[in-house]
């Protein structure tokens, strides 16, 4: 069946270091790619998403692209702020009912 | 996009007790999806709930515990019934406009006492 699994946290960095976040997944057909993140005490917030392979999505300074060779969405940023601490879920949805299959979520915690 | 307004954003309840959240969308949308998000967890679909039919729960939940009604296209409601502190979670509802992309509403942390 589908499944995503996510690198685990906490991951703690530097502010303006680097942040990679390893995301990779199974699944059957096409299905679309998403990372949503979560900041203290609030919702689920869509952060950036792609529909197909090669693909590349990007939002806040974040990016992803979909490597079906590698079934992999990896979330990336050049330089992380103290603001980006949250949690943040991979996601891969199931074009054939549109559910979403949910990574287990990895805190990122940024030090000033 | 859509915007989803819920509440209770938050609530502190008894054991034994019963909880509504409601769930409100400024657009008309076909599925509305349920989740739970336990402390420290990812997400879990309670249900999906479709206007004008019953809605479909998941494995491990049922109706007698989370009943909900979808009485338009624009609203829902969660019961979260008899409950114990295991119910103690942030409850999450979420649309599906346009299929694959979800929208969130803040969700409603629920504490039981």
């Amino acid at each position: 069946g589908n499944s995503v699994t996510q690198m685990e946290g906490p991951v703690t960095l530097s502010e303006e270091a680097f942040l990679t976040i390893n995301c990779t997944y199974t699944a059957t057909g096409y299905p679309s790619l998403f990372w949503y993140v979560q900041y203290p005490g609030e919702g689920l917030q869509l952060l950036l998403k792609a529909t197909k392979a090669d693909d590349k999505g990007s939002n806040k300074g974040f990016e992803a692209t979909y490597r079906k060779e590698t079934t992999s969405f990896h979330l990336e940023k050049g330089s992380v702020q103290v603001s980006d601490s949250a949690v943040y879920f991979c996601a891969l949805s199931d074009p054939s009912n549109y559910q979403l299959i949910w990574g287990a979520g990895t805190k990122l915690i940024i030090k000033p | 996009s859509a915007v989803i307004s819920q509440k209770p954003s938050r609530d502190i309840c008894q054991r034994g007790t019963s909880l509504t959240i409601q769930c409100q969308v400024d657009s008309q949308v076909t599925m509305m999806f349920w989740y739970r998000q336990q402390p420290g967890q990812s997400l879990t679909l309670i249900a999906t709930a479709n206007q004008g039919s019953e809605a479909t729960y998941e494995s491990g939940f049922v109706i007698d515990k989370f009943p909900i009604s979808r009485p338009n296209l624009t609203f829902s409601t969660l019961t979260v019934s008899n409950m114990s502190p295991e119910d103690s979670s942030i409850y999450l509802c979420s649309v599906a406009p346009r299929g694959g992309e979800l929208f969130f509403g803040e969700g409603s942390r629920l504490t039981v006492l």
